[in-house]
């Protein structure tokens, strides 16, 4: 079974500056590989995603994201926070060609951004 | 066009009682999942539907959990003999295929359910 772990529970950021949230994985293969954000009260919303190419994936809100086999990892990126980035963000995994759809997600790291 | 939604947004319940959780996916869709999130951890799967039948059921927890989707679209998550333990959010979300590997998953706001 595939698991997923982000190792910061917490990071505070100030504003303007940059932002790496780590992402590990433990899968026997190339797993599929999302990262989503929690706004307080709100539902899970798609940064972006991997499931095969390029290893360095860009999504919404200026984030990034790049997939390291060697590492089993999958580390989120933003060169420039802004105070609209606090939130709380997922990093996911989905296992390949096996028909099956859960998502197994890590505990979250809760971002907070300083002005 | 209209996201995933979810009702009620917040049920409160006693111990004992029974509970009935709706979710409206995304127009179009063929599948659907529920997923549970405790207070402080990542979003837990429960279950999984092509159409109208349930293709994964694995995650749910024991047999006080039901769901079902009888005409494809809509689905009702329900909870016999709820336990303190069972309070949370229950996200619902949907993809637009029902078959082949892996889609992304569009989530609702989910339902945030506490049990006295």
């Amino acid at each position: 079974a595939q698991s997923v772990t982000q190792p910061d529970i917490h990071i505070t950021v100030s504003e303007g500056a940059s932002l790496e949230l780590r992402c590990n994985y433990s899968y026997g293969a190339t797993p599929y590989l999302f990262w989503y954000v929690q706004s307080p009260g709100q539902g899970l919303q798609l940064l972006l995603k991997y499931f095969s190419g390029d290893t360095l994936v860009q999504g919404i809100k200026g984030f990034e994201a790049e997939f390291k086999r060697s590492q089993s990892s999958f580390n989120l990126r933003k060169p420039s926070v802004h105070w609209s980035d606090a939130a709380e963000y997922f990093c996911a995994v989905g296992a390949r060609n096996t028909g099956r759809r859960a998502l197994t997600f890590g505990s979250g790291t809760r971002l907070q951004v300083q002005p | 066009g209209a996201g995933v939604s979810q009702t009620p947004s917040n049920k409160v319940t006693e111990k004992g009682k029974y509970v009935e959780l709706r979710c409206d996916p995304i127009s179009g869709h063929t599948a659907l999942y529920w997923y549970r999130q405790s207070l402080g951890q990542g979003p837990e799967f429960l279950i999984y539907f092509q159409g109208t039948g349930a293709a994964d059921d694995s995650g749910l927890p024991n047999d006080r959990f039901f769901a079902v989707r009888p005409e494809g679209s809509v689905s009702t998550l329900k909870i016999q003999r709820t336990e303190r333990g069972d309070s949370a959010v229950y996200l619902c979300a949907s993809s637009l295929r029902g078959s082949g590997d892996m889609e992304t998953q569009y989530f609702g706001p989910g339902t945030r359910l506490l049990v006295l």
